[in-house]
């Protein structure tokens, strides 16, 4: 079972308000990553850190969206102004690094009315 | 970058059948892939990670084909039962930092 712990389990915000999500890896994983989960089952990559290093991540989260991952703190994902298309689960997940599996936390459903 | 196509968007099994999903991915320089569950509401349960030197890879009641050639990884789920019913999700991590690519997934719905 993954140990990856996110808050909350579902968020609702109006447009234009701050969207905030938080994300626990798991002990021992120093990569996390960010993905965004549409209703039609798609998966968007978001961005990756690598202890409180950003690896790589996408245009819309370089505008809207920031993310960060101190030391000794969870992890977070905010989207500053929301609109009705950020609508979706966030699915934070964590891994060792390296060529090894990749454990998923349960997801924060982000409803923006 | 990667690209994964799976098949079929939706599958509907009856119990003790056999249900089979297919992804197709474009890099022939990955090495290792995953498969996921996800059950209504809930998050992705890892089910198996393939490495491409196997072809053959044996779960608690699923099989996994990798096919290099083709590029081609399948998921059979071998006597289906109803605590399958779920979406099935293939994943190909890139080469640099292990970001995952996702097919769109599998709805499968197992009936008694």
């Amino acid at each position: 079972n993954s140990k990856v712990i996110q808050t909350p389990r579902y968020l609702v915000k109006g447009q234009g308000q701050k969207a905030k999500m938080r994300c626990i890896p798991e002990k021992g994983h120093p990569v996390v990553f960010w993905y965004q989960q549409n209703k039609n089952n798609e998966f968007k990559f978001l961005i990756n850190f690598q202890n409180q290093e950003v690896l790589q991540q996408i245009d819309m989260t370089e505008k809207r969206f920031s993310a960060e991952c101190p030391s000794n703190s969870p992890c977070s994902l905010e989207i500053q102004s929301s609109e009705a298309g950020d609508s979706a689960l966030y699915l934070c997940a964590s891994s060792p690094g390296g060529n090894t599996e990749v454990f998923f936390g349960k997801g924060t459903r982000l409803t923006v009315v | 970058g990667e690209q994964v196509e799976q098949r079929p968007p939706h599958l509907s099994v009856r119990e003790g059948d056999s249900a089979f999903i297919t992804c197709t991915y474009t890099d022939p320089n990955s090495y290792y892939f995953f498969w996921y569950k996800q059950e209504p509401g809930a998050s992705l349960q890892l089910l198996m990670k393939v490495f491409s030197s196997t072809e053959i890879n044996e779960g608690q009641g699923f099989t996994v084909l990798l096919n290099k050639k083709d590029k081609r990884l399948s998921l059979n789920l071998t006597a289906a039962h109803p605590g399958d019913s779920a979406a099935y999700f293939c994943a190909v991590p890139d080469s640099g930092y292990n970001k995952l690519t996702f097919g769109k997934g599998t709805v499968l719905l197992v009936s008694p």
